[in-house]
């Protein structure tokens, strides 16, 4: 099992340019997620997904889009990215949001935007 | 306002020696309380998973209490190594909004040799 794979793991972004951050997963996890995290800040949702052709809003959902066609794949899409896109982002997945069902993580997309 | 916050910011010890994590909130109701590790580069991982009822859970020489009197818990490290050297973070999940799940800020650890 590889769990959550994200890609690229590093990225800069010129402002206005566009980019995909892919997520997938091969746990066959219904709820999928993108958080983006800032230093010294809490992670932050910014979209998430309870099955395959479901999204909703989380916290900070301003410039960014999802899609969710299959179980396995959640990519999150920049239009134009801003300088206040700098962060880290991560993807995770879960059964559901019960007591026995941890987050899992991918090991996040570093992008910077100049 | 929903919040998780944590101390300390950070934290330095001796490999060998045991510590002690903060967290306090103000989710209410809460269905269960998470604290996971982050290293450096990594996504968080799960260490434990308490829900309102639970006292205490342990993993390893990970052991979380919960106190929802007082709305704390705390993550006691017992005999730190230097692969303890992360974040720590602590995740609380409201009853309602089950996909809300709310994040603290972290304390960084750090084991010295």
């Amino acid at each position: 099992n590889a769990g959550v794979t994200q890609t690229p793991k590093f990225r800069i972004l010129k402002i206005g340019q566009s980019m995909t951050l892919q997520c997938t997963q091969d746990m066959n996890h219904n709820y999928m997620y993108w958080y983006r995290q800032d230093p010294g800040m809490g992670l932050k949702l910014i979209y998430y997904s309870v099955g395959a052709g479901i999204t909703d809003k989380g916290e900070v959902p301003n410039g960014y889009n999802v899609s969710r066609s299959t179980t396995e794949d959640f990519p999150l899409r920049l239009e134009l990215a801003a300088p206040s896109q700098t962060s880290v982002y991560f993807c995770a997945s879960t059964e559901g949001p019960s007591y026995n069902s941890p987050l899992h993580f991918g090991n996040g997309t570093r992008l910077t935007v100049t | 306002k929903n919040q998780v916050e944590q101390s300390p910011q950070s934290l330095i010890i001796l490999e060998g020696k045991n510590c002690t994590l903060q967290c306090n909130y103000t989710v209410s109701p809460f269905s269960n309380l998470r604290w996971y590790k982050q290293d450096t580069g990594r996504g968080p991982v799960s260490l434990t998973i308490m829900t309102f009822s639970e006292n205490t859970k342990s993993n390893g020489r990970y052991t979380a209490t919960l106190d929802a009197d007082t709305k704390q818990s705390s993550l006691h490290i017992t005999a730190s190594q230097l692969s303890d050297s992360a974040s720590y973070i602590c995740v609380v999940i409201p009853t309602s909004g089950t996909y809300k799940y709310i994040f603290g800020t972290g304390t960084r650890l750090k084991v010295l040799a």
